[in-house]
Order: C-alpha cells, then structure tokens, then sequence
C-alpha cells in the first residue's frame, strides 16, 4: 500500500458526461500528479500540483482540468467524455515535487461507453 | 526529447528460470533519475526502485537485481530465481526536469510471464 488513496476505483460513463476523480496523498505530501494510462498512448503524465498550485501540465486535453484544494486532496475533472478517454487513471504524490520519488495510487478505471 | 525504450514487449519464462527486462533510455540532463515500477495484474503501479544518474552502483534486493550502464544509457532488471508472483507488467522510467517540475517518461512496459 503506497499511502495514495483514489476513488472510484471504476466509473462507467456515456459519451459526453462529466466526471470527477478524486486522489488524496500520502501523508505529508505537497505535490500530486496525475498520470493516464491507456492501450494506445501508454502511461502519460497529464498535470502536476504543488501545495495548491499548478506546476506543470503534460499532455492534457482542454476538457481536463484539474486542482488541488487546501487539505491537500486533488480532483480530476473530465468533461465532455469521449470513447477515447477510457484509462486507467493515476495519482501519484511525492514530497515536494521535486526529484523524490512518486507514490501511485491504485488508479480508476474509466470506460466510456 | 527525453526516451525510455523498453524493446521487449513480452517475456515468458518458466518458474526458477533468470529473466533479464531490458531499458534504454534517451536525455541530454546530467542529473537524473531513473526508476523501474511493478503493475501487477490488480492494475496498481508499485515503485521498486529509484536511481540517480551520479550513483552507476548495482543495486541488488533480495532476488532483484539492477544494473545500470551510463557509457550504454541503460538500467537493465534482473530476476533471479522467478516466481509466479512476478508475473506483471513492469515499467521503467526517466525523470525530466522541465518547468520547474520533475515528471516521469515511462517506456512502454514489459509483460513478464512467469509459468509454473
């Protein structure tokens, strides 16, 4: 067990719905990713957040955002859902974001359907 | 552009048998890190270890060993004695330092199969 916490652990969803994943870091921890893992593009890092704030973007699409709230947990917001979206998504946390290493949570499985 | 190639993209074995997960990696950073993780098949992604460009020391865990090759670019995993329990999927990873933030660049994986 890593400490990162995710839910749901699966969403199933209709194209063009709106969902909301939730990730909470290991104790401790300031920075959060969020990485997705699919059959075509592999493990992909899509955002970073640090003590709240945004640090980096990687590749995520428009209809993805993203934040990171006082307590620290983090949401991923995917809109306007498409076929292509289902992943598996990952949180990930590490200390301060910087050259430590990251933690996976055990990920949501999103299918669209 | 930072690269992590993992060429095997499926190894089966038979229990006990050695088995050796290769990665090479691309960057232009004199400092940076490479990691090697464990999907299981419940999905979820394990870390195992963690290097610095600065340490090329092999690094042996119990029946895992690694060995890292700067003059290659390469950080190769070994399994020794194989279980079943080792069947996953397992990714080996670079950091990238861009924007003020470290992230990861994960090869493509590699299926190990392990049959008693």
């Amino acid at each position: 067990d890593s400490g990162v916490t995710q839910t749901p652990k699966h969403l199933i969803t209709a194209t063009g719905q709106r969902v909301t994943l939730r990730c909470s870091p290991r104790s401790g921890d300031l920075s959060v990713y969020w990485y997705q893992q699919s059959l075509d593009q592999g493990l992909q890092f899509l955002i970073q957040y640090y003590n709240g704030e945004e640090r980096a973007k990687g590749n995520i699409l428009e209809r993805f955002s993203a934040q990171q709230f006082p307590d620290l947990h983090s949401e991923l917001n995917l809109s306007s859902l498409e076929l292509g979206d289902s992943a598996l998504y990952f949180c990930a946390s590490s200390v301060s974001g910087l050259e430590e290493t990251q933690y996976f949570g055990p990920g949501t499985r999103l299918l669209v359907l | 552009a930072q690269k992590v190639t993992q060429a095997q993209t499926e190894i089966s074995v038979v229990e006990k048998e050695d088995v050796t997960l290769d990665c090479v990696y691309e960057t232009r950073d004199t400092t940076y890190y490479l990691f090697w993780y464990k999907q299981p098949p419940s999905g979820e992604l394990v870390f195992l270890i963690r290097r610095n460009s600065f340490d090329e020391q092999n690094e042996i865990s119990g029946r895992y060993s690694w060995n890292f090759q700067k003059s290659t670019s390469s950080f190769n995993f070994t399994i020794t004695a194989s279980q079943v329990v080792d069947s996953a999927v397992y990714f080996c990873a670079l950091s990238e330092w861009a924007d003020s933030s470290y992230k990861l660049i994960f090869g493509s994986g590699t299926r190990l199969l392990v049959r008693p």
